[in-house]
């Protein structure tokens, strides 16, 4: 069974600080990576697709980056508005692992 | 603009049934991949299953042989048909545009999702 992890499981940074977030995979997946934000009592939002690749309309601070078995989200100045948990998913086979999130809070 | 709405959810007793509707408009439904995710109250996000334009579906280990997905590209429409269900498949249901090709399992526009809660 291909297992995300994902840490840390809770990060508190304020505005304009770098952020990274890390995930795992218990085994290789390639660059099949994505990263998604979901803020309470909405849909989640697609940030990053193939670990690096942005999803149409997303704000250019936000990169995806890895391969293998370890990836990483960068937020590169955090906005207020990027108060959320933060997901990745692999789908190099055909069970699309979700990580167990971090949630960002804003100091 | 893309747009999924989710209905069907509600409450149903352990071992009963219930159908999933995903209404999709502002895109080429019949060309697109669609994905089913959950989210268990509180908890992270599981995939539950995809179909493919060409009507080719896939499942997630835990609904396999309990959960048929299916589509109507006549009506636009997307369905998850859900029996035998469990407490443990309580949760927010999301309708998902796939983004397809080497990007399947990628869900790139979602719905607000409908609640379906299992219990006696």
């Amino acid at each position: 069974e291909l297992v995300m992890t994902q840490s840390p499981a809770t990060l508190s940074v304020s505005p304009g600080e770098r952020v990274t977030l890390s995930c795992r995979a218990s085994q290789g997946v390639g660059s099949n990576l994505a990263w998604y934000q979901q803020k309470p009592g909405q849909a989640p939002r697609l940030l990053i697709h193939g670990a690096s690749t942005r999803a149409i309309g997303i704000p250019a601070r936000f990169s995806g980056s890895g391969s293998g078995r370890e990836f990483t989200l960068t937020i590169s100045s955090l906005q207020s508005e990027d108060s959320a948990v933060y997901y990745c998913q692999q789908y190099n086979n055909w069970q699309g692992t979700f990580g167990q999130g971090t949630k960002v809070e804003i100091k | 603009e893309v747009h999924l709405v989710e209905s069907g959810g509600g409450l149903v007793q352990p071992g009963g049934s219930l159908r999933l509707s995903c209404a999709a408009s502002g895109f080429t439904f019949s060309s697109s991949e669609m994905n089913w995710v959950r989210q268990a109250p509180g908890k992270g996000l599981e995939w539950v299953s995809h179909i493919t334009s060409g009507d080719t579906r896939t499942y997630a280990d835990s609904v396999k042989g309990r959960f048929t997905i299916s589509r109507d590209n006549v009506k636009n429409s997307l369905y998850l048909q859900m029996n035998s269900l469990t407490a443990d498949d309580t949760a927010v249901y999301y309708c998902a545009r796939d983004l397809g090709g080497s990007e399947q399992l990628v869900s790139d526009y979602w719905g607000q999702g409908t609640l379906v809660t299992v219990s006696s």
